[in-house]
């Protein structure tokens, strides 16, 4: 079976860094695009970046270049989204998702992870 | 970047109902167009790809049209288990893959 599963919820206070992951199960990790998106209490679906585990190859939505790292680690299947500095504004819950291969379309998504910055 | 416009933001309807939702570009994006069903606490699920396509197993009671940038979602008969968040995406302006900004949906 093809999945993402992704790491558990967290909480941190401000200005502490943190690394969320992504472990992709059922297929060729290295094959496919691995993409990341954030949903904000009670609001929508904003992409923030993508990443190819094959090469590593990023790219990243202007709206969070140089706020987050996308990395992975394609010897343990695993993709992640870090933060150097959280900000309470990065409270939201993380999405990754996996690009169909010769297809702009997400199918497999994983949990959702939780991040909660609070003082 | 490309604006993706959704509308309604919310609507409420009956069972049965046709429920129909717009999305808008800011510019032509042909026809890279996805469709996502979001129900609460849980993540997106693809219904409908290249603006007309649907995904294996989604029901044909959801359907997409649309090329450039005016895209219409329609489900011809709303079921109660259809209650979700409805979100467009465009792929014409990669590396963004932008969202719309959602509809949601409730049963009246």
């Amino acid at each position: 079976e093809v999945q993402l599963v992704q790491s558990g919820a967290e909480v941190k206070k401000p200005g502490e860094s943190l690394k969320i992951s992504c472990k992709g199960s059922g297929y060729s990790f290295t094959s496919y695009w691995i993409g990341w998106v954030r949903q904000m209490p009670g609001k929508g679906l904003e992409w923030m970046g993508i990443i190819y585990p094959g090469d590593s190859d990023t790219r990243y939505s202007p709206s969070f270049q140089g706020q987050v790292t996308i990395s992975a680690d394609k010897s343990i299947s695993t993709a992640y989204l870090q933060w150097s500095s959280l900000k309470a504004s990065d409270t939201a819950m993380y999405y990754c998702a996996r690009r169909d291969l010769g297809w702009n379309r997400f199918y497999v998504w994983g949990q959702g992870t939780t991040v909660t910055v609070s003082s | 970047d490309i604006q993706m416009t959704q509308s309604p933001s919310s609507l409420s309807a009956s069972v049965g109902d046709r429920v129909t939702i717009t999305c808008q570009a800011s510019q032509d994006i042909s026809n890279y167009l996805n469709w996502y069903q979001q129900k609460p606490g849980k993540a997106p699920k693809l219904l409908i790809y290249d603006a007309s396509n649907l995904e294996t197993g989604v029901p044909s009671r959801f359907s997409g049209s649309g090329s450039g940038t005016d895209f219409t979602f329609t489900i011809s008969s709303l079921q109660p288990e259809d209650i979700a968040t409805y979100y467009c995406q465009q792929y014409d302006n990669l590396p963004s893959y932008t969202f719309g900004q959602g509809t949601k949906l409730e049963i009246k």
